[in-house]
């Protein structure tokens, strides 16, 4: 069964642009969650979706948004980039929400 | 919301050496996840552990969660066992996100 898969791998961007990242889960897998890791900050909850619903939103500013297709596919989108946004931005995908999650490679943004 | 606290920070050891990694939270869980994190950012599945013991290899957790702490054991460590051991937990209440501990970063020395 293929694992969670993530793209793009790797994305620079300018202060001001808009980016979308996606998300496919493991297959049967229909929830999806969203994680922000930085060296300051560690691992960060960003949203969690299930059934193209979102459950749980982590705390971060409203340029932070995602959503869920009906084939429980992902994408996240940050709107008016900021330095402080470069970061790994990592997907995880599980049965159900509460359920063991399994986590993408992973893409590596970075913001200059 | 909760929190997970993990000891220690970091830790050395020489090859072959057994190691004890802590989690501690601060509610009770219904989801406590142990992760590895390899040199190129992805989280390994280790174990899926609200409660009791498993095993699995070199590598076995127990979850004490009326005591609110897991451990972590890894015995006859090996270089590729490096890298940074994160604990993942989900309160009781609400309907809440996974916390992550601050991790403990491993290093296996030959």
């Amino acid at each position: 069964k293929a694992g969670v898969t993530q793209t793009p791998r790797y994305l620079i961007k300018t202060r001001g642009q808009q980016v979308t990242l996606s998300c496919s889960p493991i297959s049967g897998h229909r929830s999806v969650s969203w994680y922000q890791q930085t060296p300051g900050q560690g691992l960060q909850f960003l949203f969690e979706y299930f059934s193209e619903t979102q459950r749980n939103k982590g705390n971060f500013p409203g340029r932070f948004s995602g959503r869920q297709f009906s084939n429980s596919r992902s994408e996240m989108n940050v709107s008016t980039l900021e330095l402080g946004d470069s970061a790994l931005y990592l997907c995880a995908s599980s049965l159900a929400p509460s359920y063991e999650q399994y986590f993408g490679p992973g893409t590596r943004l970075t913001v200059t | 919301g909760i929190q997970v606290e993990q000891s220690p920070p970091d830790l050395i050891l020489q090859e072959g050496a057994n190691s004890t990694l802590r989690c501690n939270f601060s509610d009770s869980v219904n989801n406590l996840q142990w992760f590895h994190q390899n040199p190129w950012g992805q989280l390994i599945n280790l174990f899926y552990i609200p409660s009791g013991t498993k095993q699995n290899g070199r590598l076995s957790a127990t979850t004490v969660a009326t005591e609110r702490y897991s451990l972590l054991y890894i015995s006859s460590s090996q270089t590729t066992d490096s890298g940074v051991y994160f604990c993942a937990v989900e309160s009781d209440y609400n309907n809440n996100d996974m916390r992550f501990g601050a991790g403990t970063r491993l290093t296996v020395k030959p």
